[in-house]
């Protein structure tokens, strides 16, 4: 079946930091993927997404890129902010099992001023 | 109006009580969903109403029951529950379920406590 894995966290970083969190995935036909991220206290919130091979999905200085070659989709952000403290969720949808999402473990991000 | 609105935001009951959830939507979408979050976890989906129709029941206990009256409007009935089911629960909405129309938008959720 279709599984999603990401870096367990939390991760810790400096305001103005480079991040990167890791998700890969497995799944049958041609997926579209996403990441939500969800702040304290809220539910999820989409934050970028992308539909086919090479696409890039990017929000608010957030850039993932749809790698079908390492079935990677990771998350970056050039520099974060205090702001940014979230668990940030990467999720597949599968075109061909209907288009239900299956979720990766979720990553807690802290950013310390 | 681009939210999913749901009620209320914490909610503490008994085992022997009845209470429902309520969830609302007025973006038109034709899909929508319950899903379950226990902390730390990534939510889980319950049920899934497509065009006003049950189509996924994910093996939900049937002390959860889910109802949707009209396209704008779901609730999750909660009757006899036990204290495992304290969770968040996310109600989320879509323009529909195919290809290209599944972009999940979600509410802020209900925190359920099962005393």
């Amino acid at each position: 079946g279709d599984s999603v894995t990401q870096m367990e966290g939390p991760v810790t970083l400096s305001e103005e930091a480079f991040l990167t969190i890791n998700c890969t995935y497995t799944a049958t036909g041609y997926p579209s993927l996403f990441w939500y991220v969800q702040y304290p206290g809220e539910g999820l919130q989409l934050l970028l997404k992308a539909t086919k091979a090479d696409d890039k999905g990017s929000n608010k200085g957030f850039e993932a890129t749809y790698r079908k070659e390492t079935t990677s989709f990771h998350l970056e952000k050039g520099s974060v902010q205090v702001s940014d403290s979230a668990v940030y969720f990467c999720a597949l949808s599968d075109n061909n099992a209907g288009n239900m999402l299956t979720f990766g473990g979720g990553t807690r991000l802290m950013v310390k001023p | 109006d681009t939210e999913v609105t749901q009620t209320p935001k914490h909610l503490v009951m008994g085992m022997t009580n009845k209470k429902s959830l309520k969830c609302e939507q007025h973006m038109g979408h034709r899909a929508m969903y319950w899903y379950k979050q226990k902390a730390k976890k990534p939510p889980e989906l319950m049920f899934v109403y497509s065009y006003e129709k049950l189509s996924i029941n994910e093996s939900v206990p049937s002390r959860f029951s889910p109802e949707c009256p009209n396209s704008s409007l779901l609730n999750l009935h909660l009757h006899a529950l036990q204290p495992e089911d304290s969770a968040l629960y996310l109600c989320a909405s879509s323009r529909g379920t195919g290809p290209g129309a599944n972009v999940l938008t979600f509410g802020a959720g209900s925190r359920l406590t099962v005393l």
